[in-house]
Parts: structure tokens; C-alpha cells; sequence
């Protein structure tokens, strides 16, 4: 079946650093890919999305970009800020009816000032 | 509202009791999803709503679990005989479509403590 590893927590860093968080993935077919961020007290928030090989998304300066020949989808930032502090999420949506997620285990990024 | 919103925030209760977790999706979703996040784990998929029936409920972990969404709008996940295993988050999630591509927005989840 599908799933999705990325790399455990936490990750600390100084502020101003370069972040890369890993995400590989086993699917049948073609997933979509999916970073999500849940900051202290709220709920899942999408970041961003890739939905063919090679796509790149990209948000809030975050980018991960699809690639289809290391089954990964990486995550990073140039230079995180103590607002970044959160667990990130990847996840993967199968091309089957209902686009239901599978997700990665979270990694719990700490920025320091 | 302007988001999901999951009722109630925590929820204890003893073993063995029957628990029921409340889910109001975004007005006009028609996708309804819920998860269950374990502690230092990434959610599980447990069953997914269309409309008003249940189109994947191969996720719910044996048949103490069930859930509803009778008017295809709030839906309720129903625990019967509850174990400490259960503890976790419940989350809830719905989306305009539920086809690919298509973004969920989540709830801040239901906190279920079993003792």
C-alpha cells in the first residue's frame, strides 16, 4: 500500500537557516504530494502541493519539488524565522476516488532566535 | 462558520463507555473525512464521506467504530466499548469535491483520553 517517511525530529535550528526536511514515498500510479504544517494550538494547514513529476510548489518561501525518480518530495526553506517553528506533515493522495491522504509520521521544526 | 469545527476539544472518558465525536465541515463540502492522529504520529485515514454515504470506510479499525452524516452535512464518529488504544486525535476534515486536487481543510480535532 502507500506510504509516506519522512525524517524524525526534532529539527533545530538558528534563526535564518537553511531548513531541508525529508520525504519519500511508495504509491502505485501517479500520487499527488502534499506538505502540511500544524502550528502550536491550531489545526492542519495545506503549505503547499505538487501534483505531476517535476512540479514544484511553492509557499510562505517554502518550495519541495516532485521527483518522480527518487520517489521524494523534500522540503525547504532558505531562511526559516522562529514563526516557521511547527510539525510538518508530508503526505501523498493516490489517484483513487475520494482523495483520501496518507501521511508521514511529522517532523517538529524549532527555530531559535 | 468559516472552517471545520469539531465538538467537542477533549473528551475523557472511562473504558468501556460510548463516546461520540461531533464534525461540522465547511458550508458546501461535500467531501467529509475522518483521521486519527496517535501521539508523535501522522494522521490515519479512517473513513470518507459523499454527500451522505460512507464511499470508503476502510480505515475504521474493527466494528466498535462507526460514523454518520445523515443530512450529508455534520457527521458524527460513534465509539462503542471504548478501549485506552482509542486515545488519541480525531480529525475531521472536508473538501469541496473529494477528487484529486481538490484541498481539505481540517478541524483542530477532537482530544478522546480513554482511562
Amino acid at each position: 500500500g502507500d506510504s509516506v517517511t519522512q525524517m524524525e525530529g526534532p529539527v533545530t535550528l538558528s534563526e535564518e537557516a537553511f531548513l531541508t526536511i525529508n520525504c519519500t514515498y511508495t504509491a502505485t500510479g501517479y500520487p499527488s504530494l502534499f506538505w502540511y504544517v500544524q502550528y502550536p494550538g491550531e489545526g492542519l494547514q495545506l503549505l503547499l502541493k505538487a501534483t505531476k513529476a517535476d512540479d514544484k510548489g511553492s509557499n510562505k518561501g517554502f518550495e519541495a519539488t516532485y521527483r518522480k525518480e527518487t520517489t521524494s518530495f523534500h522540503l525547504e526553506k532558505g531562511s526559516v524565522q522562529v514563526s516557521d517553528s511547527a510539525v510538518y506533515f508530508c503526505a501523498l493522495s493516490s489517484n483513487n476516488a475520494g482523495n483520501m491522504l496518507t501521511f508521514g509520521g511529522g517532523t517538529r521544526l524549532m527555530v531559535k532566535p | 462558520g468559516a472552517g471545520v469545527s469539531q465538538t467537542p476539544s477533549n473528551k475523557v472518558t472511562e473504558k468501556g463507555k460510548y463516546v461520540e465525536l461531533r464534525c461540522d465541515p465547511i458550508s458546501g463540502h461535500t467531501a467529509l473525512y475522518w483521521y486519527r492522529q496517535s501521539l508523535g504520529q501522522g494522521p490515519e485515514f479512517l473513513i470518507y464521506f459523499q454527500g451522505t454515504g460512507a464511499a470508503d470506510d476502510s480505515g475504521l479499525p474493527n466494528d466498535r467504530f462507526f460514523a454518520v452524516r445523515p443530512e450529508g452535512s455534520v457527521s458524527t464518529l460513534k465509539i462503542q466499548r471504548t478501549e485506552r488504544g482509542d486515545s488519541a486525535v480525531y480529525l475531521c476534515a472536508s473538501s469541496l469535491q473529494g477528487q484529486m486536487n481538490t484541498e481539505a481543510f481540517f478541524g483542530q480535532g477532537t482530544r478522546l483520553t480513554v482511562v
